[in-house]
């Protein structure tokens, strides 16, 4: 198994360029999550999918995001338009049903907007 | 709501001390409750894992017990190595798909 892969694993732009994340999660798992890292906030999540829905977008800081999951092997996250403070890493992650599933992380995008 | 309390950080040590780092919930019905380790340039992944009271997960020498009675779920080891250097985090899951995490522990073992 693969794990959970995402692209690009850095990405740098300038403020008001629109910024695109990928994640392609494990293969039969029923939930997708975004998160964001940061040093000030620690970990946030973002937004998270069950079965190619949203069901929680919560998090989500503004109208500039937007999370979708057109099927069950891939999501995107874009930010649109990208400002110096979307800087941080973001990671998604996927899992079974069930609370004794864990979940399941990439490795992350680390975003860095000048 | 569902809220994880971990020991603020960040913790340093001499290899082979013994480790510590406390994790207390608080959360409705029944939940799981898993510590995840993150290595520099990594995404989180699952160190170990307990789905009912009393239940003792354990892993690579870690180890935690669900105590209910305490809503506490302890991360131990006997003896760090350098290569424990990780951010460790402390969370818990319900049947409503989202995990809920502590804001994570630095720890630093030194030779």
């Amino acid at each position: 198994d693969a794990g959970v892969i995402q692209s690009p694993r850095h990405e740098v732009t300038e403020m008001g360029q629109e910024v695109t994340l990928r994640c392609k999660p494990i293969s039969g798992h029923d939930y997708l999550f975004w998160y964001r890292q940061t040093m000030m906030r620690g970990l946030e999540l973002l937004i998270y999918f069950n079965n190619n829905v949203p069901i929680d977008d919560s998090g989500m800081p503004e109208d500039r995001f937007s999370a979708k999951m057109p099927n069950a092997s891939f999501s995107t996250l874009k930010i649109q338009p990208s400002e110096p403070r979307d800087s941080a890493v973001y990671f998604c992650a996927s899992s079974l049903a069930g609370n004794d599933s864990p979940l399941h992380f990439g490795n992350g995008t680390r975003l860095t907007v000048t | 709501g569902n809220s994880v309390t971990q020991m603020e950080g960040p913790v340093t040590l001499s290899e082979e001390a013994f480790l510590t780092i406390n994790c207390t919930y608080t959360a409705t019905g029944y939940p799981s409750l898993f510590w995840y380790v993150q290595y520099p340039g990594e995404g989180l992944q699952l160190l170990l894992k307990a789905t009912k009271a009393d239940d003792k997960g354990s892993n690579k020498g870690f180890e935690a017990t669900y105590r209910k009675e305490t809503t506490s779920f302890h991360l131990e080891k006997g003896s760090v190595q350098v290569s424990d250097s990780a951010v460790y985090f402390c969370a818990l899951g319900t049947n409503a798909g989202k995990s809920t995490f502590g804001d994570g522990t630095t720890l630093t073992v030194k030779p």
